[in-house]
Order: C-alpha cells, then sequence, then structure tokens
C-alpha cells in the first residue's frame, strides 16, 4: 500500500504557483520522497527526487520538512499542460524496486 | 531524449485469445516492468525484470501472464487466454539501476 497521503483534488489558476502537499509521516531513513505526474492517457512521467535537501529541476522543486514527515512540490508557474494527477511516493532507490502508487491529487489548471 | 516506447497504442481482442503486448525500453537500461491501470483505477505493479529473469511479479501476474526479452531491444508481455478484466492500460517501464523509472505511452488493451 502506499505510505503517502495527498489531497483528492486542487484548483490552481494558470500562471500561479502550485503547491502540492504529500504527508508521508511514516518514511524511514533510507527512503527517498518521489514526484510524478500522469497526464490524462498518458504514462506517469518522472518529476523530481530527494532525501531530505530541497531540491529544483526544470519542471519543480521539492521542499522537504526538516523531520521529513511531509514535503511540498511546487510547480513555479503552472500551465494549462499541467493538468494532471501527481503521485506522491516514498521508495528506497534500490535497484530494483517497484513504484507503488497511490491514488495521488489531481491538479486543475483554471485558465 | 531517448524514451521507452509501446506497441500496439490500442489492441483489441476477444477473450480467451492470446495477446503479446511490446515495448521497446531505453538503450542502455537494465531494469524493465510492466504496469497496468484499470479505466479509473491506480497504477498497479505486474512484474519486475532484470538479467533475463523476472525479479518481482505481483499476484495480478499469474500463470496467463509471461514476459520475454527475445533479443536485445525489445521487451515483451503475453497474456496467454484474456479475460474481460485484463481490460486496461499497460504500461512498459526501464531504468538504468538507480533514480528514476521512465514511463511508455501504454497499450490500451480492450477484451471483448
Amino acid at each position: 500500500d502506499a505510505k503517502t497521503t495527498q489531497p483528492t483534488s486542487m484548483d490552481c489558476a494558470e500562471g500561479r504557483a502550485a503547491n502540492l502537499p504529500c504527508n508521508h509521516s511514516t518514511i524511514s531513513g533510507n527512503e527517498y520522497v518521489y514526484w510524478y505526474r500522469q497526464i490524462h492517457s498518458q504514462g506517469p512521467q518522472y518529476i523530481i527526487h530527494g532525501l531530505k535537501n530541497n531540491e529544483t529541476n526544470e519542471m519543480a522543486s521539492l521542499i522537504i520538512t526538516e523531520d521529513r514527515k511531509s514535503s511540498t512540490l511546487i510547480l513555479p508557474h503552472a500551465t494549462l499542460r499541467d493538468t494532471a494527477v501527481y503521485y506522491c511516493i516514498v521508495r528506497v532507490a534500490n535497484r530494483d524496486d517497484k513504484i507503488i502508487f497511490g491514488k495521488g491529487t489531481r491538479l486543475h489548471i483554471l485558465p | 531524449e531517448p524514451e521507452v516506447t509501446q506497441t500496439p497504442s490500442h489492441q483489441v481482442t476477444q477473450m480467451g485469445q492470446e495477446v503479446i503486448l511490446r515495448c521497446v525500453p531505453i538503450s542502455n537500461h537494465l531494469y524493465f516492468y510492466w504496469y497496468r491501470q484499470i479505466l479509473g483505477q491506480k497504477v498497479e505493479f505486474l512484474v519486475s525484470f532484470y538479467n533475463n529473469e523476472i525479479s518481482e511479479k505481483s499476484e495480478i501476474f499469474d500463470d496467463q501472464f509471461s514476459v520475454e526479452r527475445p533479443d536485445g531491444s525489445n521487451f515483451t508481455l503475453k497474456i496467454r487466454s484474456t479475460k474481460l478484466e485484463d481490460s486496461a492500460m499497460y504500461f512498459c517501464a526501464s531504468h538504468r539501476g538507480f533514480n528514476e523509472q521512465f514511463f511508455g505511452p501504454g497499450t490500451r488493451l480492450t477484451v471483448l
């Protein structure tokens, strides 16, 4: 079962920052926080991951609390193309570890 | 940018027929996966494959399912005798051995 809790859905205005929260209170010391998203009828797409430091790439920023029990994915300037289901996943970065997907957050970007 | 490809994009079959779903993982990747997603439900892990053998399989992956890497590029999922409940999107994924998995666009399987 998924070890994370996310809101079922969220809205965000186009051009604004989208902040997607995730709770992972039972995370272990060697587990990373990963974010994937799934645009309608497409395969899941990797966004970003982190262990304890905040991370940023060309798609998003990941803010992890100091106790690592929660995190926030930030899409700095949301566009209509960011409408998707966003999955927060906790997993050890093993070689062949499967991904266990939860229900994710359905993000609607409003024009 | 290299990507995982899957064929066909949509497969329609009769119940009881065999289907083979094909995937071409990213060329330097070593670990391969199949996932499925029934309409409106979560993405579910089916099987992982490394070094020409199954690493792990889920309860869904019963004797009707098999996987194969017949050559250096293709990775296939075979369903021997399809059931109505096998109708789903099937996603192939691959990775080099660390960090992120890359997913293909999926094959929509419809069993009539």
